[in-house]
């Protein structure tokens, strides 16, 4: 089974506008984070947002904020006032801190958003 | 945030040959780091964990020989892809574990295999 689920492929938003790029997750470990990376055209992986299971807020950074309901285990990404520079692949990913994972990250297929004029 | 460096960025080899990509942590300790493969327009899929001063741990189909992790100090693991051929091809990143809120990526290697 997919641990970390993203439905939408691609998106487009316009410019200035709001947009929510989805993830659901799937795990039996109490203890877990989730986190969100933009991956331009360049390749690198670039660190957006981090929020932890047992975190009673949503995470926020900036024009970033994640919505997080524990319950339907989902972990969305919302992206205020949309700017051209958002036009990348968005990954969501997820570490289970069970001792027997290695803290190693599970990636989502990623959803590819196009911000336009 | 914290910076982590993967050289080289690019690389073109021969068939056959083999090719060392490098990951470091420049302004932190990482006892812990991690090497992932990309195929174009896919995700992430983890390769192997790789530990200070111990025997990298691979995922499953990962081959070991094929493959070379060493993670000599706290600050830089290396990726040796040995007798490369074309379907070797791909883009290489690593990621080393900051603490337990971040997880940092190199820049990534394109790895082109002629």
């Amino acid at each position: 089974a997919q641990k970390i689920t993203q439905t939408q492929p691609g998106m487009f938003v316009q410019e200035k506008e709001a947009v929510t790029l989805d993830c659901t997750y799937d795990t039996s470990d109490p203890s877990y984070g989730l986190f969100w990376y933009k991956q331009p055209s360049s390749g690198e992986m670039i660190f957006l947002i981090y929020q932890g299971s047992y975190d009673q807020q949503n995470a926020t950074e900036g024009r970033y904020s994640l919505n997080f309901q524990k319950a339907r285990k989902s972990a969305n990404l919302v992206i205020s006032a949309s700017q051209l520079g958002d036009s990348a692949m968005y990954f969501c990913a997820m570490r289970e801190e069970d001792a027997g994972t290695a803290s190693k990250l599970t990636f989502g297929t990623g959803t590819r958003l196009q911000v336009t004029l | 945030g914290a910076v982590v460096s993967q050289h080289p960025s690019r690389v073109i080899c021969k068939s056959g040959t083999s090719v060392k990509i490098e990951c470091r942590s420049l302004d932190f300790q990482a006892t812990t780091m991690f090497w992932y493969r990309q195929f174009p327009k896919q995700s992430l899929m983890l390769m192997a964990t790789s530990n200070e001063g111990s025997k990298a741990t691979y995922e499953q189909g990962v081959e070991k020989d094929k493959f070379l992790i060493n993670h000599a100090s706290l600050t830089l693991s290396t990726l040796t892809v040995t007798s490369a051929h074309p379907e070797d091809s791909s883009f290489y990143i690593c990621s080393a574990r900051a603490d337990r809120t971040e997880a940092f990526f190199g820049q990534g290697t394109r790895l082109t295999v002629v």
